[in-house]
């Protein structure tokens, strides 16, 4: 069973539109997070929730918008989509924070053309 | 002062051979060091991580070395096999802080065989 998933797993899209990236972890933990992968490999943290309330917030347009409707499933969702936001998109869970390990998605490889 | 810088961008050895990566931190309040690994289209996987009380940690050919003083600390993996070829993530974070993970820029390895 995989642990942590995302879907869809490619999402090709024009700018201006909006999307949704879907994430479910299986593990039980309390806590998930979204980061953004760009195309130099830079991994950044965007949101954080804990037991479905935000807990880290970074500095992301507010085009971008988590939502936890419960705590094993965190979505991402994205208005009027530019070209900046291409990147792939990473789901992540942990037990709790700080020094827990976390556990990755696949990645949402997402493109705005 | 939240910033993990890592070295070098790039790393190509032999087989066999040791490959070490480099980090350096200013913030003296991050307490926990993790690295994680990331193989191509994958998300990136803890490897190992070591706290500020402890200067060495080894697991199997994965080896951290920790210098608080020089706010730096260095993974090395020794006997590097091609199926190390990955890029690679020093990260730090503090407790009872922002409780985030800051990554560093990433080292891809390329090991020849």
């Amino acid at each position: 069973d995989t642990a942590v998933s995302q879907t869809p797993k490619y999402l090709v899209t024009q700018m201006g539109n909006d999307k949704s990236i879907k994430c479910e972890q299986n593990l039980g933990h309390d806590t998930m997070y979204w980061y953004k992968q760009d195309s130099k490999k830079f991994l950044k943290i965007m949101f954080s929730y804990n037991n479905k309330e935000l807990i880290i917030n970074e500095t992301v347009p507010n085009r971008f918008s988590p939502k936890s409707p419960d705590k094993a499933h965190l979505n991402l969702h994205i208005n009027s989509l530019e070209l900046g936001d291409s990147a792939v998109y990473f789901c992540a869970s942990s037990q709790g924070t700080y020094e827990e390990t976390q556990y990755f998605g696949p990645g949402t490889r997402l493109l705005v053309l | 002062q939240q910033q993990v810088k890592q070295s070098p961008q790039s790393l190509i050895v032999q087989k066999g051979g040791i490959s070490i990566i480099n980090c350096a931190y200013e913030n003296t309040a991050f307490d926990y060091f993790p690295w994680y690994q990331q193989f191509p289209g994958k998300g990136p996987a803890l490897l190992i991580a070591i706290r500020p009380d402890v200067s060495e940690k080894k697991e199997g050919r994965f080896t951290i070395s920790f210098n608080k003083s020089a706010k730096q600390f260095s993974l090395h993996i020794m006997d590097s096999q091609p199926g190390d070829s990955a890029t690679y993530f020093c990260a730090a974070s503090i407790k009872g802080g922002s409780e985030k993970l800051v990554f560093g820029k990433g080292t891809k390895l390329t090991v020849n065989p």
